[in-house]
């Protein structure tokens, strides 16, 4: 089954300690994307990658560092969260380099991140 | 700067009633809209692409149409299963790395 799969679904953590998210979708799409989405604030683009190797910033990448060393692979790192990234994460593909008419974003189920 | 706003922001409906969910957006060479809709607990899940002024596209009870300013989404006869959060989003020429999303438009269906 084609999927976007990220791990984990829920994590309760404390401020400062260094947290991964991890995603990996089998779809062998080009393009991966993290998203957070917060109440009255809607989806926001932290990161995206358009290839292996290849990563840039979103719109609020503060806090937050990927990599993309595999196709198939884009994790999310906190070094050090902070009570305001408490948040859902979401992760994303698309077959194409980019975003197009012919290339939507495919979504995982998301991970529910706590900082206390 | 790109914007998209959806209206309205919650929607009860009886099984049966028909209605329409808004997305105004802004955008500087429009590259695509794309709606999605998004259960409890999941991810949002891909519904259609529109590109040009007039397209329409067809699922089931939906029905999603653009114009230069506004996209709508029709639902027909809704049934429950049909209740869930419905997200716009954009894409502009500016742009190509990400998509703009409206705040969405969460709808109820009552039996």
């Amino acid at each position: 089954e084609a999927q976007v799969t990220q791990n984990p679904r829920y994590l309760i953590t404390v401020t400062g300690k260094k947290l991964t998210v991890t995603c990996s979708q089998n779809m062998n799409h080009e393009y991966m994307s993290w998203y957070r989405q917060d109440p009255g604030l809607g989806l926001r683009q932290i990161y995206y990658s358009m290839n292996v190797e290849v990563t840039d910033k979103g719109d609020v990448p503060e806090g937050y560092k990927v990599s993309r060393k595999e196709k198939r692979n884009f994790p999310l790192i906190l070094e050090s969260p902070s009570p305001n990234q408490t948040s859902l994460y979401f992760c994303a593909s698309g077959r194409g380099q980019t975003i197009s008419y012919n290339s939507p974003l495919h979504f995982g189920n998301g991970t529910r991140l706590t900082v206390t | 700067e790109d914007q998209v706003t959806q209206s309205p922001e919650a929607l009860r409906l009886q099984e049966g009633e028909s209605s329409s969910l808004n997305c105004s957006y802004t955008v500087s060479g429009l590259r695509g809209l794309f709606w999605y809709r998004q259960d409890p607990g999941k991810g949002p899940e891909f519904l259609f692409t529109l590109y040009s002024a007039g397209e329409e596209k067809e699922k089931e009870r939906l029905k999603a149409t653009l114009t230069k300013k506004e996209s709508f989404l029709h639902i027909t006869a809704p049934k429950p299963e049909d209740s869930a959060t419905y997200l716009c989003a954009v894409q502009g020429a500016g742009n190509t790395g990400k998509l703009i999303f409206g705040q969405g438009t969460t709808l109820q269906v009552k039996p």
